[in-house]
């Protein structure tokens, strides 16, 4: 167990809709990172927050959106879906920016229908 | 923005024998590089990191290596087990930098043959 906490663990919708996916980092992790895995992809990033704040910027769509609150937990709101954006959607936490050991949440299946 | 390349796709070795995964990365001001491992259904674990500081680090069976000037890296796991089996991502980052995120190669995926 990683200590990075992410719900739900599946998740099926249907196209056009709009889903958040939620992640608890470790006890003490101010940053808090989301990527996306797909097949074709692989292991993409997507964004990262550091205690609250945007911090870097990856490869998110528009239509993608994500914020860190007081508490530290994260959500990454997807939007109108469509059938590509189907994948594994992990979190990541680290206690500082990079260049420390970043540690994976169990991750969220997407599944769009 | 970062590029990482990995190689090769798939590797297959008999187990006791040594694996190699190399990895080259575009941008020079990438300065941590950890690897990764991740089986399958599981999330990614990391295995062993190295800094731009350091040229080599051993952790038991498993050694990173890191050419700064060529912009390489490489994974070494010696005497292979079963439990090796697995797929493995290098990836990069600039620590301190503004972009902290990693960006990862397409990963290996390592069968150790019995």
């Amino acid at each position: 167990d990683s200590g990075v906490t992410q719900t739900p663990k599946h998740l099926i919708t249907a196209t056009g809709q709009r889903v958040t996916l939620r992640c608890s980092p470790r006890s003490g992790d101010l940053s808090v990172y989301w990527y996306q895995q797909s097949l074709d992809q692989g292991l993409q990033f997507l964004i990262q927050y550091y205690n609250g704040e945007e911090r870097a910027k990856g490869n998110i769509l528009e239509r993608f959106s994500a914020q860190q609150f007081p508490d530290l937990h994260s959500e990454l709101n997807l939007s109108s879906l469509e059938l590509g954006d189907s994948a594994l959607y992990f979190c990541a936490s680290s206690l500082s920016t990079g260049g420390t050991e970043a540690f994976f949440g169990q991750g969220t299946r997407l599944t769009v229908v | 923005g970062e590029n990482v390349e990995q190689h090769p796709s798939t590797l297959s070795v008999q187990e006791g024998d040594s694996a190699v995964i190399k990895c080259t990365y575009s941008d020079s001001a990438s300065n941590y590089f950890p690897w990764y491992k991740q089986e399958l259904g599981k999330r990614p674990q990391l295995i062993i990191d190295i800094r731009s500081n350091v040229g080599e680090k051993k952790d038991q069976r498993i050694a990173v290596t890191l050419n700064k000037t060529a912009k390489h890296f490489s994974l070494h796991i010696t005497e292979t087990q079963p439990e090796d089996s697995a797929v493995y991502f290098c990836a990069a980052s600039e620590s301190g930098g503004g972009a902290d995120g990693l960006t990862f190669g397409k990963g290996t995926h390592l069968i150790i043959q019995p």
